[in-house]
């Protein structure tokens, strides 16, 4: 089974420039979490979409948005680029909760994206 | 308050040795889920090992194993026979509550170096 995958890998943007990353899911995972992790703020929680739906929202200002589209598939858009927003996005599904095994919650996160902002 | 702790930046241990990672949690759920995640310099966070809250027996997986004591709200990994290759960023989470779908909050991470 492939497993996550996000692109681009790595990214050079200038600030007040926007962004936007991608994200495939695991085949048959309908919920895409994305997370920002940085040396200073560590991992922090983004959103999650499940179901073209977002679930769940993160402390992030507004810049920061994203979207799942019907196969799943997810992109987070970074408005109004801040050198601050340097940072590794990672990507990571899970199985649908509904329908998933009260033991089968882990999430498998993609390679991530390097985003520096210069 | 911090919702994980990990108390130690960076650890050593010699090839071969059994390692005990600490995860310290906080939370007034009684529903919810511990992990733990490994981050080779790559980047990509690797999934080792998850306890549910409500499960009585410590999960194991392989060389893995998560010492739960559910009273102290601790989640130590315990590696054991360490090898080169598990150098790497070792990573507690937590999930709370089984209606929160799949947000996780994060430890700050340990780094292993595993000495041959």
């Amino acid at each position: 089974k492939a497993g996550v995958t996000q692109t681009p890998r790595y990214l050079i943007k200038t600030r007040g420039q926007q962004v936007t990353l991608s994200c495939s899911p695991i085949s048959g995972h309908r919920s895409v979490s994305w997370y920002q992790q940085t040396p200073g703020q560590g991992l922090q929680f983004l959103f999650e979409y499940f179901s073209e739906t977002q679930r769940n929202k993160g402390n992030f200002p507004g810049r920061f948005s994203g979207r799942q589209f019907s196969n799943s598939r997810s992109e987070m858009n970074v408005s109004t680029l801040e050198l601050g927003d340097s940072a590794l996005y990672l990507c990571a599904s899970s199985i649908d909760l509904a329908s998933g095994s009260y033991y089968t919650y882990e999430q498998y996160f993609g390679p991530g994206t390097r985003l520096t902002v210069t | 308050a911090q919702k994980i702790t990990q108390t130690q930046p960076g650890m050593f241990v010699q090839e071969k040795e059994a390692v005990t990672l600490d995860c310290t949690y906080d939370t007034s759920d009684q529903s919810y889920g511990l992990f733990w995640y490994k981050q080779p310099s790559s980047g990509e966070m690797i999934f080792l090992i998850y306890q549910g809250s409500y499960d009585e027996q410590n999960a194991t997986e392989g060389r893995y194993s998560l010492n739960f004591q559910k009273a102290r709200k601790s989640a130590n990994l315990v590696i054991s026979a360490s090898q080169l290759g598990d150098s790497a960023m070792y990573f507690c989470a937590m999930r709370e509550g089984m209606s929160a779908g799949n947000m996780l909050t994060f430890g700050g991470g340990t780094r292993l170096m595993v000495k041959p």
